[in-house]
């Protein structure tokens, strides 16, 4: 089955860093994406990462270890607008659409002063 | 901005009526997938057109169907509605297929929030 995992909620504070934790079960891989999105917003594209390691962004890091199905979201100098949604996704080439994303189903991130 | 637009912006319909969405995709980008996300949950795959044929459908019945133009602009119908259709539609568009330094990355637009009373 197709399976992508992550917490529900979490809060952290302004200033600090938060890591947003995936995990993923699913028939076929071709890259792991992150996204944003902001209440009743569409997701926004964050980073991308289909060999196993860190990728740095800016405030942003993903990492990836496909041996473990495991990636993870890191965020540094939180900012009040960091408040949002962050969805995991992986390309699953299985069925045919070879750019099919799978979600999770989103950490809302709750950022405080 | 990621250049895809989509309209309405919202829409409200009663049961058994049939919805037209419709997605504007980025410049050179030949490629839309449709998702549909309940409230509370991850966007969930509907279908993906390529050069105006489908080239992939998630777990959604025969009354979603959609359209790709030469323009590359797109159409997503539902028909016979029901009301677990209430959701906000997203569109995306990509380059290709799945391949390059980016992933082909897909990029959504602001989607439609339809809501089936």
């Amino acid at each position: 089955g197709q399976n992508i995992d992550q917490p529900t909620e979490m809060t952290a504070t302004e200033g600090a860093i938060v890591q947003i934790n995936c995990t993923y079960q699913t028939s076929g891989f071709n890259g792991l994406f992150w996204y944003q999105q902001h209440a009743g917003e569409a997701p926004t594209f964050l980073s991308y990462n289909v060999l196993d390691g860190l990728e740095e962004k800016g405030r942003f890091s993903s990492f990836l270890s496909r041996s473990k199905g495991y990636s993870y979201l890191l965020l540094k100098e939180l900012q009040m607008k960091d408040s949002a949604s962050y969805l995991c996704a992986v390309r699953d080439q299985y069925g045919g659409a070879t750019n099919k994303l799978i979600f999770g189903t989103g950490t809302l991130l709750a950022v405080q002063p | 901005e990621t250049g895809v637009t989509q309209s309405p912006t919202h829409l409200i319909k009663t049961r058994g009526q049939q919805v037209t969405l419709r997605c504007s995709s980025q410049s050179g980008h030949n490629t839309v997938s449709w998702y549909q996300q309940a409230l509370g949950q991850g966007p969930q795959f509907i279908f993906q057109y390529y050069r105006e044929e489908e080239n992939g459908r998630g777990n959604f019945p025969p009354r979603f169907s959609g359209l790709q133009f030469p323009n590359y602009s797109s159409e997503l119908n539902v028909n016979a509605l029901e009301l677990d259709d209430s959701a906000l539609y997203l569109c995306a568009s990509s380059l290709a297929w799945g391949f390059g330094e980016r992933g082909d990355t897909q990029y959504f637009g602001p989607g439609t929030r339809l809501t089936v009373l």
